[in-house]
């Protein structure tokens, strides 16, 4: 299985809501990743967890809270966003660190109205 | 700070030619792995080819392969016969040791014409 799932596919929110996305990876591998993403544009990373521990923030807005459960699982919590914060989240997990191949998930498309 | 430079942002290919994607990087490290990513439209990004920089020959995966000049700071990517599949997104990407980010460059649109 070299999958990695994210739900929703697709979010729509209000600026006072509060919604979570959530990854998952079987793979085994212990770094995981979130990026965002605009249109034609590269993703811009977010946060590293690696070996289930946050190594890497970088300067996210605290409206966007991480967390990783276990090995397997990544979350995002969203609260009282931005209209400008409406992007592609894309979840990543490699094997150890970035020096490996990172396998992408489809993403949450998030509209915040 | 490493950079990561794409300078065309769009490029077009016949099907069966064969096509060059340009990448510059600069860093400071001797030591560091760069990447191709393929993100097709609404699709999911997936990794084209990966190089370690301490390796002197260049990385090739089937119709993909990179011309690695590390004096120079170059790794572009050449797409052989190519197909209708391969339209894509394609960013080139750097990362240092084990503790940095992948860094990304701007992205080229490659469009294969029939």
């Amino acid at each position: 299985d070299t999958e990695v799932t994210q739900t929703p596919k697709h979010l729509v929110m209000g600026m006072t809501n509060k919604k979570s996305l959530k990854c998952e990876q079987h793979m085994g591998h212990r770094a995981m990743y979130w990026y965002k993403q605009k249109a034609k544009k590269p993703p811009e990373l977010m946060f590293v967890y690696s070996y289930e521990k946050l190594s890497i923030n970088e300067s996210v807005p605290s409206r966007f809270s991480p967390e990783c459960p276990n090995s397997s699982l990544l979350n995002l919590h969203l609260h009282a966003l931005q209209p400008e914060d409406s992007a592609l989240y894309l979840c990543a997990s490699s094997q150890r660190d970035s020096r490996y191949e990172q396998y992408f998930g489809p993403g949450t498309r998030l509209t915040v109205t | 700070a490493q950079t990561v430079t794409q300078s065309q942002p769009e490029m077009s290919v016949q099907e069966a030619e064969t096509v060059t994607l340009s990448c510059t990087y600069d860093t400071s490290e001797s030591d560091y792995y760069l990447f191709w990513y393929k993100q097709p439209p609404s699709r999911q990004m997936i990794l084209v080819i990966r190089q370690e920089a301490y390796k002197q020959q260049n990385a090739t995966e089937n119709r993909f392969s990179v011309n690695f000049q590390k004096a120079a700071k170059s790794f572009s990517l050449k797409i052989s016969d190519s197909q209708l599949g391969d339209a894509a997104m394609y960013f080139c990407a750097y990362t240092g040791g084990a503790n940095s980010k992948l860094t990304f460059g701007k992205g080229i649109t490659l469009s294969v014409r029939p």
